[in-house]
């Protein structure tokens, strides 16, 4: 069974830069899943961050990237904002119509 | 300015059909290069992608939901439809309707709307 994982929660300090991650078990993550990037605030639907592994969405903050690093995509955040404190998820496309959702990260900023 | 709206029953009971509607508006869904579909988080828990559809009707499936989900579109209303049969408690979640790039990634999301199962 295809698992996508991500660290169930990080923390980052106001101003510094946090990276996270998306795994699959088994394998490795490249380009070809296309991964995407989703942010949620308490209450409200998932704001999408970033797609096909680095380009942003409209209106996001060039402080969100995303890349390959080794074999997980990664979501960087840089300079990073009390408002930034939430929750995190990827996305992996396997293809055949199917999308596969990480367990999502919730960021801590203190 | 796309927009997507979730309709249908807050409560369904055990073994009954889940019936959502999602109207589309500011863009049609008969574009090119995007699908359409489901995607549900139970209370206090994460996202899980439940199908996907092109306007065509091509349609595409969970494993793990397949055998009691179905997807549909009408395009003449500008709107797709989820049919999840045989429901229990663990099938109570936030059911969003997004639309998708091709490559499977949400791009647009709705508000979302709560279906409890109980009896």
């Amino acid at each position: 069974q295809t698992v996508v994982t991500q660290e169930p929660s990080f923390s980052v300090s106001p101003g510094g830069t946090v990276t996270l991650t998306c795994g699959l078990t088994p394998g490795s993550v490249s380009t070809t899943f296309y991964p995407s990037w989703y942010q949620q605030t308490p209450g409200q639907p998932p704001r999408t961050l970033i797609y096909n592994t680095n380009i942003r969405s409209s209106g996001v903050p060039h402080r969100f990237s995303g890349s390959i690093l080794g074999n997980r995509a990664a979501l960087t955040i840089t300079g990073a904002q009390a408002d930034d404190e939430c929750d995190y998820y990827c996305v992996l496309y396997m293809g055949s119509g199917i999308s596969v959702f990480g367990g999502g990260t919730k960021l801590t900023v203190l | 300015q796309l927009q997507l709206r979730e309709s249908g029953p807050g409560l369904v009971k055990p073994s009954e059909t889940l019936s959502l509607t999602c109207t589309v508006s500011g863009g049609s869904i008969t574009t090119d290069y995007y699908y359409w579909g489901w995607i549900r988080q139970p209370p206090g828990k994460g996202l899980e992608w439940v199908a996907s559809v092109y306007y065509s009707g091509t349609a595409y499936y969970n494993p793990s939901l397949k055998s009691r989900v179905t997807i549909s579109v009408d395009t003449s209303r500008n709107q797709f439809s989820l049919k999840l049969t045989s429901v229990t408690a663990t099938d109570t979640s936030l059911y969003y309707c997004a639309r998708l790039h091709t490559s499977g990634s949400p791009d647009s999301w709705g508000q979302g709307t709560l279906v409890s199962v109980s009896s």
